[in-house]
């Protein structure tokens, strides 16, 4: 079980270039998710995909498109990267959304990607 | 949304037990109290979770007041190896803007 995978590990782009992050995971989970942190600060969430076929906004969206391609498959793509956009992006799944009897359901993060926009 | 406030950063020697509190005085009825723990250059792994009173599982525990406007978590005999960022998050995840990772505490310990 590899859990949550990311590519690239790390990536630099010059402004107005684009790139899409790929995120992979293989825990058969329904909801996926984007997160971005920026040094020395929490995550925060760009966007989110509550089972196969749904994606909602987060916190921070603008600049960010997403794509549920399948299950395991959730990809963020950056059309026309910006300097403000370096950062380290996380994806995370979770078996689903919502509240169980015992609270949220544990989200899993893979190793991160680390963006650098010049 | 209820927001969170911990202590920016902790420093605790090897061995000792260490508290973390959370405030987050607008808890909402529905709402979880779960803690994640990040390493340097890895995501956030989940730690503990949750409603009130006490939980206690093989990593740490966490008390809860019956007002529930703040929690610690309890990390027995620390060692080397729990120094990490800690984030408290409270909410239920109705919506995407429900899930609030604040800037946590950076905890050191210390040989």
């Amino acid at each position: 079980n590899a859990g949550v995978t990311q590519t690239p590990k790390f990536q630099v782009l010059k402004t107005g270039q684009s790139m899409t992050l790929q995120c992979a995971q293989d825990m058969n989970h329904n909801s996926m998710y984007w997160y971005r942190q920026d040094p020395g600060m929490g995550l925060r969430l760009i966007y989110y995909s509550a089972s196969e076929g749904t994606t909602d906004k987060g916190e921070v969206p603008n600049g960010y498109n997403v794509s549920r391609l399948n299950k395991r498959e959730f990809s963020l793509r950056l059309e026309s990267a910006a300097p403000s956009q370096t950062s380290v992006y996380f994806c995370a799944s979770s078996e689903r959304t919502g509240v169980l009897a015992g609270g949220f359901f544990e989200q899993y993060f893979g190793p991160g990607t680390r963006l650098t926009v010049t | 949304l209820a927001k969170t406030t911990q202590p920016i950063s902790m420093d605790s020697y090897e061995g000792q037990e260490v508290n973390i509190t959370c405030s987050h005085n607008n808890i909402a009825t529905n709402d979880y109290i779960t803690w994640y723990q990040q390493f340097p250059s890895q995501g956030p792994r989940f730690i503990i979770q949750g409603y009130k009173t006490k939980v206690t599982n093989e990593v740490a525990s966490l008390f809860i007041p019956a007002d529930r406007k703040s929690s610690t978590l309890s990390l027995p005999r620390v060692s080397l190896s729990d120094t990490a960022v800690y984030y408290c998050l409270v909410g239920t995840f109705r919506g995407a803007n429900n899930l609030f990772f604040g800037t946590g505490t950076r905890l050191t310990v210390i040989p």
